[in-house]
């Protein structure tokens, strides 16, 4: 059974500070992997999408790798901002069409 | 105006009410979804549906049963609400890979989310 995990659950960081995030899976037989911001009682907003055959993806400050073999993506946030305060989720779509969701990360940029 | 659309956006009912979720999207996708998420969890797949005929369990489907009425309409229900299914539950949307992309599985869009409390 895939399982998606998450860490850390929670960072803070000083604004400016460039940061990453860390996602790990179980199984590396996965479709592709997606990476997530969900504001406080909001919904989700998707960040960046990495296909299987894809080694990183990149929009503007973000910055997203997966390794297949080793189960592990890492989301790179550069020069960070306030407003990136938020919960980051990454998902990875298994065999089955389905996405299986880690916990998230929150995350707090200090002014 | 939002792509995906969830209504209600807060609803509060008691225990044994039989509740109704509602999620529209004007995407033009062909796959929608329902979720579920609990505080400190991620989100747990509830029902999809990859077209109008098309309706599939996942992973804690007990106690929901749902209904595609069009392309664009994909509804929850909850036949009896119990107070474990407070929770904030989400609706997403995904198109269909072409034959062309073997492999390739495009992104999913979400709704704002329904926070619903059970009592």
């Amino acid at each position: 059974k895939q399982e998606v995990t998450q860490i850390p659950a929670a960072l803070s960081v000083p604004e400016g500070e460039n940061l990453v995030l860390n996602c790990s899976f179980t199984d590396s037989a996965i479709y592709n992997l997606q990476w997530f911001r969900q504001d406080p009682g909001k919904g989700l907003t998707s960040l960046l999408l990495i296909q299987s055959s894809q080694r990183e993806q990149t929009s503007g400050r973000l910055n997203a790798s997966l390794d297949k073999s080793s189960g592990r993506s890492t989301l790179y946030i550069a020069a960070s901002q306030p407003g990136d305060s938020a919960t980051y989720l990454c998902a990875v779509r298994d065999s089955s069409y389905k996405l299986i969701f880690g916990s998230g990360t929150r995350l707090l940029v200090r002014p | 105006d939002a792509d995906v659309t969830q209504t209600p956006r807060n609803r509060i009912t008691k225990t044994g009410k039989r509740i109704m979720l509602e999620c529209s999207q004007t995407k033009g996708h062909d796959r929608m979804y329902w979720y579920r998420q609990d505080p400190g969890l991620g989100l747990r797949l509830i029902y999809y549906s990859f077209d109008v005929k098309d309706i599939n369990k996942g992973e804690i489907s007990d106690g929901y049963s749902v209904s595609r009425q069009a392309q664009a309409k994909f509804s929850l229900s909850l036949e009896s609400a119990i107070p474990n299914q407070t929770a904030l539950y989400f609706c997403a949307t995904s198109d269909t890979a072409g034959p062309s992309e073997p492999g390739v599985y495009n992104e999913q869009f979400f709704g704002p989310g329904t926070r619903l409390t059970v009592l």
